[in-house]
């Protein structure tokens, strides 16, 4: 299936600092791109997507970048806090027919 | 109160047991989904599926076995081939049409082999 590479696996930031996570898929044919963030002990939720067609996504202080050509997309937290302390993943999907790939995750820890 | 259910919270297997996890969902959904969680392994496929009485192998669908037989449930049973089953296991759900989709998860079974 997709596969879908996530780094970091770890990160840790100063509240207020930006945090940036970033993925890479390997088939072409992906063209939806979700990010979910999992709280301890929570069940995944979805923060923020993006379709193809759009290069940049932003939502108050996170934002999702693009790179159809270098099949690679990111996810930028600005103004980080304490609140932001989960696991993130990121996903790669085809469309109907398949599942959402997803990476391995990334812990972010933001300190006071 | 709408959503995607899974039970039990905690199940605990001894070895040799089969062990049946639960999932429902009272979304209209038609694709639904079966997640194994390790620490440091993301969510990896089990099984999904994308319409009732049909379903497809995700990439570690050996010693898992699943059915569709109603719209809104897809149990997952763990049976006793699967040699390493202690692990947290989502379900989750989508509308399965078109080209961008988002998946609802259940709460979680943290399953542990004794």
């Amino acid at each position: 299936g997709e596969n879908v590479e996530q780094h970091p696996s770890t990160l840790s930031v100063q509240e207020g600092d930006s945090a940036v996570i970033k993925c890479t898929y390997s088939d072409s044919a992906s063209n939806y791109f979700p990010w979910y963030k999992q709280e301890l002990g929570k069940r995944p939720q979805l923060i923020i997507d993006i379709r193809s067609n759009v290069g940049e996504k932003k939502d108050q202080r996170i934002a999702v970048t693009l790179n159809k050509t270098a099949k690679h997309f990111s996810l930028h937290i600005t103004e980080t806090q304490p609140e932001d302390s989960a696991v993130y993943f990121c996903a790669g999907f085809k469309g109907s027919g398949y599942a959402l790939n997803f990476g391995k995750g990334t812990s972010l820890l933001v300190t006071p | 109160d709408g959503g995607i259910t899974q039970s039990p919270k905690y199940l605990f297997r001894k070895e040799g047991q089969n062990v049946t996890l639960s999932c429902e969902q009272n979304l209209n959904h038609d694709a639904m989904y079966w997640y194994r969680q390790d620490p440091g392994q993301g969510l990896r496929l089990i099984y999904y599926s994308q319409i009732v009485n049909d379903f497809q192998k995700g990439d570690i669908a050996e010693g898992y076995s699943v059915s569709r037989e109603k719209k809104e449930s897809f149990p997952l049973t763990v049976t006793s081939a699967q040699k390493n089953p202690t692990a947290f296991y989502l379900c989750a759900s989508s509308i399965g049409r078109g080209h961008d989709t988002e998946a609802f998860f259940g709460q979680g079974t943290r399953l542990t082999v004794v």
